[in-house]
């Protein structure tokens, strides 16, 4: 499968603990984003990197989250001191350089569910 | 703010029958809108978008600046279109910025035999 990959697909975690996503993009796709989605919800954007640089992140990303894509290639989110309200599905999202104006398909992984007890 | 908004949460139909799944956004300036379907046991992937103005499986949308909407349509349902649906919006221009999606609540079609 030559898609974005995201492991592990399920995650069970207590409270307070610290949790690590990975995910693996499309090979070459030098833009990479995260999203989160709650129980009926659309996805709802975290951060955004181009290479190795974080450019952009959401206000819903607070100080206990932090993303990391050292090589411009993987990227992981870590979640410290998990909480109840960060259960949700996390979907990671891969992309081309645009040649243009115009957007560039976000290929998305199919996700990693976090159950926080 | 920018806002996607997809009033129906859940819509049902019988097969052949027409289906409508609407959108309605809210942005300043001037979106670029797509239409995304996840099928059961499947990843988020990307159905139509409105630039392109083709169908895809059928379904066909247009963007109707006026009433801010991005419906989706097809004439004959098919039992196979059962899925989830999101419309997403993400800003024009930004060539080097962040190409983030804004998604709706999304809607549940269920294609009735």
């Amino acid at each position: 499968d030559t898609g974005v990959s995201q492991d592990p697909r399920h995650k069970i975690t207590k409270r307070g603990q610290n949790v690590t996503f990975r995910c693996d993009p499309i090979s070459e796709h030098n833009r990479l984003y995260w999203y989160r989605q709650t129980l009926g919800q659309g996805p709802e954007f975290l951060t955004y990197f181009q290479n190795e640089a974080q450019l952009e992140k959401s206000r819903l990303l607070s100080d206990r989250f932090s993303a990391e894509r050292p090589k411009g290639s993987f990227s992981t989110l870590e979640i410290q001191r998990t909480e109840q309200g960060d259960s949700a599905m996390y979907l990671c999202a891969s992309s081309a350089r645009p040649t243009g104006f115009w957007y560039n398909e976000q290929f998305f992984g199919p996700g990693t569910r976090l159950t926080v007890l | 703010a920018q806002r996607v908004t997809q009033p129906e949460k859940l819509l049902s139909v019988f097969k052949g029958a027409p289906v409508e799944l609407k959108c309605n956004y809210s942005y300043s300036g001037s979106p670029e809108l797509f239409w995304y379907v996840q099928y059961s046991r499947q990843r988020l992937q990307l159905l139509l978008r409105h630039i392109s103005r083709e169908s895809i499986k059928g379904f066909t949308a247009d963007l109707n600046k006026g009433e801010t909407s991005f419906h989706l349509k097809k004439p004959f349902a098919q039992e196979e279109d059962s899925a989830m649906y999101y419309c997403a919006l993400r800003e024009v221009g930004e060539i080097q910025g962040a190409q983030k999606l804004v998604f709706g609540q999304g809607t549940r079609l269920t294609i009735n035999p």
